[in-house]
């Protein structure tokens, strides 16, 4: 079962581009949820999706934004980049069942933007 | 909501002796804890989890945790340090019921094993 995959890997963008970001879940998974790796901040929830809809949203301004697809794959933009939004951006997907949620997360291996 | 502390930024340890990283939780509802670690340039990768049932967990390459309610920890230990063991290692929580299953990461303990 193939895991995880977020592309691309590695990027290098300018203060005020904007970036997007793709993450496919691991195959049946339909919850895909993002997170924000830096030395400082650690890991920062940004949000889930589940079945196309945002269902939890974390405390990111609003030049961070996703959207899921039919598929269950998943993109992130940012915006207007700043010099602090350089940092690895992770995907994890789950399958949450219906009333029952195991929380666990299945992560890929990261997108490491460097803004300059 | 839930929050995890995890005490000790860094940890060393020889390799063969016991590997001891804390973490105590705070949760408004029953807790879900998890351990990841993370190795150089890649994702997380799950150790173990608690849900519900058995107190002691064991996980993956030798490591096991023990939820301990009354002391609000989650500590994950292995007998014997192995080289392979250095990565950095995240406590995580999530509520048990709808609406609370954001998982909420630890700030890391970075695990060092010394020859």
């Amino acid at each position: 079962k193939a895991g995880v995959t977020q592309t691309p890997r590695y990027l290098i963008k300018t203060r005020g581009q904007q970036v997007t970001l793709s993450c496919s879940p691991i195959s049946g998974h339909r919850s895909v949820s993002w997170y924000q790796q830096t030395p400082g901040q650690g890991l920062q929830f940004l949000f889930e999706y589940f079945s196309e809809t945002q269902r939890n949203k974390g405390n990111f301004p609003g030049r961070f934004s996703g959207r899921q697809f039919s598929n269950s794959r998943s993109e992130m933009n940012v915006s207007t980049l700043e010099l602090g939004d350089s940092a690895l951006y992770l995907c994890a997907s789950r399958n949450p069942t219906t009333g029952r949620n195991t929380g666990e997360l299945f992560f890929g291996e990261g997108s490491r933007l460097t803004v300059l | 909501a839930q929050s995890v502390t995890q005490l000790g930024s860094h940890v060393s340890v020889s390799e063969g002796a016991l590997v001891l990283l804390r973490c105590n939780y705070s949760s408004s509802v029953p807790p879900y804890l998890f351990w990841y670690v993370q190795y150089p340039n890649q994702g997380l990768q799950l150790l173990l989890k608690y849900t519900t049932g058995a107190t002691l967990v064991k996980g993956i390459n030798g490591f096991e945790a023990e939820f301990k309610k009354s002391e609000t920890s989650f500590h994950l230990t292995k007998p014997s340090a192995h080289m392979s063991d250095a990565a950095e290692y995240f406590c995580a929580v999530s509520g048990s019921n709808f609406g609370n299953e954001k998982l909420t990461f630890g700030t890391g303990t970075r695990l060092t094993i010394i020859p």
